[in-house]
């Protein structure tokens, strides 16, 4: 049981827009501390998506938006490609457990 | 480019220790404000936080793994490592290294899988 819950998996035809949502609680998103997202393709490992929050690291396209509210983080995919199909994952900070991961989505292209 | 590299043994055996390290190339574990860090996945499963080493040698571990992990940097080999005692199967799994920025990884090694098994 992870402190940051996903989705286990989402699905989109290509083109499509679809979300991830990543839920925390008061001792994490709701207190103020950042939501990164990971990126893990197949086989691979991951790499930085979203920096705080919001934030795009270089080379990153701008299909891929992050935002936060409350206890939760979202991230978002638009124009959804084939090469999205990925394993992503959100991680914080937690007052009680230090650094934090969600337990994961798998994003599937239909 | 910062590049991370795991080495170390593949194959553990219950109740022993488990050893790897994290070569660091294109910049240094002493860099003021980086920590580096250990991550594992277990196979098929989502990552976990291990704990990490601040630059000036501080530790932080995930709290039920404290007793039996201890993380440290060589500065003069420009790595850092990863102990971790008494292992089961539970600690199966593919070890990242990383390295850690206003507490984000923004930089991962490859991974090396560990196993642990008579």
């Amino acid at each position: 049981q992870s402190v940051l819950t996903q989705p286990p998996s989402v699905s989109g035809a290509p083109g499509q827009r679809v979300t991830i949502s990543c839920t925390g609680s008061s001792s994490n998103i709701g207190a103020g501390y950042d939501v990164h997202w990971y990126q893990q393709l197949p086989g691979r490992a991951p790499t930085l998506l979203i920096s705080h929050d919001s934030i795009r690291p270089s080379g990153v396209p701008d299909r891929f938006s992050g935002s936060t509210s409350g206890t939760s983080a979202s991230l978002a995919i638009t124009g959804l490609q084939a090469a999205d199909e990925a394993d992503y994952y959100c991680q914080s900070y937690d007052n009680a457990l230090s650094v934090v991961f969600g337990g994961g989505t798998k994003l599937t292209v239909l | 480019q910062l590049q991370l590299q795991e080495s170390g043994s593949g194959l553990v055996k219950p109740s022993e220790t488990l050893s790897l390290s994290c070569d660091v190339s294109g910049g240094s574990v002493s860099s003021s404000g980086y920590s580096w860090a250990w991550i594992r996945q277990p196979p098929g499963k989502g990552l976990e936080w291990i704990g990490y080493i601040y630059y000036s040698g501080n530790t932080y571990y995930k709290p039920s793994l404290n007793s039996r992990v201890t993380i440290s940097l060589d500065r003069s080999r420009n790595q850092f490592s990863l102990r971790l005692t008494s292992v089961t199967a539970a600690d199966t799994a593919l070890y990242y290294c990383a390295r850690v920025t206003t507490l984000l990884f923004d930089y991962w090694g490859q991974g090396i899988p560990v196993t642990v098994s008579t």
